[in-house]
């Protein structure tokens, strides 16, 4: 299976500290996109890593990605009670324009004010 | 801001009965997905459309499913007799290019509970 597993399941922190969560997938991509989603709504687009990068940043966001182990991390730096939401890694299962984005079972992050 | 938008929100159904789940991408938009989540469960992927045809399915999207474009705007989601496990969230997501690079953008989900 292609799919990223992220880890831990959940996560639970104070405001103010920083968030890690960590995505693994099985066979070679082109990049790896991660995903918020807000309890019951829909999922929203964070940052999209290429394979050929390494590190990449967005606002409070880091992405890391290690294609010789197969792995990214995702790090919200400073975390907020409004970053509370389930976070999900996506890749997609081959080179070709239209494949589908296949998603992992995601993080459940709690952030405590 | 443009956005996916999905109609009903909220559907609930006796087993066996027919559901139309739709879904009206942004306008620009040429690639078209389908997605469900099972209560706390991961986001899995059913169907992707293209030029008015199904692109890819998955093993979950069997004979039971359908899709269609049938006005050039919605996008549309049929399950011809429901059965219980077909109670979930169903995603619609759309992006503007066939590039893998593109992100999805997703609706907020059409929650189907089947009795």
């Amino acid at each position: 299976s292609q799919q990223g597993e992220e880890d831990p399941q959940a996560l639970s922190i104070q405001e103010g500290e920083n968030a890690t969560m960590n995505c693994s997938y099985k066979t070679s991509i082109n990049n790896l996109q991660w995903y918020r989603q807000n309890s019951g709504r829909g999922l929203v687009h964070l940052i999209l890593i290429r394979s050929n990068e390494r590190e990449k940043h967005s606002g409070r966001l880091r992405v890391t990605l290690d294609t010789s182990k197969k792995s990214s991390s995702l790090l919200i730096t400073a975390s907020r009670a409004a970053d509370t939401a389930s976070y999900f890694c996506a890749t997609t299962r081959g080179p070709g324009g239209n494949t589908p984005l296949v998603f992992g079972k995601g993080t459940r992050l709690s952030v405590i004010a | 801001e443009p956005e996916v938008t999905q109609t009903p929100s909220h559907q609930v159904t006796q087993m066996g009965q027919e559901v139309i789940l739709r879904c009206v991408p942004i306008s620009n938009h040429l690639y078209f997905y389908w997605y469900r989540q099972i209560l706390g469960q991961k986001v899995e992927f059913l169907v992707s459309f293209y030029n008015n045809e199904i692109s890819e399915k998955s093993e979950i999207f069997d004979d039971q499913f359908s899709v269609e474009r049938p006005d050039g705007s919605n996008f549309t989601l049929k399950i011809r007799s429901t059965k219980l496990e077909d109670s979930a969230m169903y995603f619609c997501a759309s992006k503007v290019s066939g590039a893998n690079t593109g992100e999805l953008f997703f609706g907020e989900g059409s929650r189907l509970t089947v009795l």
